[in-house]
């Protein structure tokens, strides 16, 4: 497998605190792309970065990529109750391949 | 904002029939997927099209399988012969630039094999 965990797995916190996921990887990528999805909905792109980038803001998002260790990380910031969604990371592959590898994705919960 | 539709958003269908899922990427996108995810696993590809023609797929993607882009703006996944397994999720998404540009997802087809 090319993709690997996310963590946590779930995460609660209360509305208006910091919220960070991780995840890690085991190939070498083109981009990595974060995704939130709604109980029951499709997948919503949040945000690409790529791979020679370290860093990249969208928003209350904040997205760091560490190639050397082949992991990211997603920030969302002034948490809202709205927020409350499964965040998945995915990734673009190097090896000549559109196709999007997903994690395990996290369970987020923002409690009012 | 342009999305990507699917329809039905929940079909049910008896075991052994045939399930066709439709799609309608975004008009000036060229490529085009189909994804899946059982209940509580993660989201798995399926195939990537292009050009009229299937440019990746998966080993989930066998002979039970078949896309088609009947017309100019209609993407369809075709399920021969369903299994109870073939239960699950199925996003159709689509992209201007493979690789380099968010895949915009639809908000998928729930398929129960009863």
């Amino acid at each position: 497998s090319q993709q690997g965990e996310e963590d946590p797995q779930a995460l609660s916190i209360q509305e208006g605190e910091n919220a960070t996921m991780n995840c890690s990887y085991k190939t070498s990528i083109n981009n990595l792309q974060w995704y939130r999805q709604n109980s029951g909905r499709g997948l919503v792109h949040l945000i690409l970065i790529r791979s020679n980038e370290r860093e990249k803001h969208s928003g209350r998002l904040r997205v760091t990529l560490d190639t050397s260790k082949k992991s990211s990380s997603l920030l969302i910031t002034a948490s809202r109750a709205a927020d409350t969604a499964s965040y998945f990371c995915a990734i673009i592959s190097n090896f000549g391949n559109e196709k999007l590898t997903f994690g395990t994705g996290t369970r987020l919960t923002i409690i009012p | 904002e342009p999305e990507v539709t699917q329809t039905p958003s929940h079909q049910v269908t008896q075991m052994g029939q045939e399930v066709i899922l439709r799609c309608v990427p975004i008009s000036n996108h060229l490529y085009f997927y189909w994804y899946r995810q059982i209940l509580g696993q993660k989201v798995e590809f399926l195939v990537s099209f292009y050009n009229n023609e299937i440019s990746e797929k998966s080993e989930i993607f066998d002979d039970q399988f078949s896309v088609e882009r009947p017309d100019g703006s209609n993407f369809t996944l075709k399920i021969r012969s369903t299994k109870l397994e073939d239960s699950a999720m199925y996003f159709c998404a689509s992209t201007r630039d493979r690789g380099d540009q968010p895949q915009h997802f639809g908000d998928g087809t729930r398929l129960s094999i009863l």
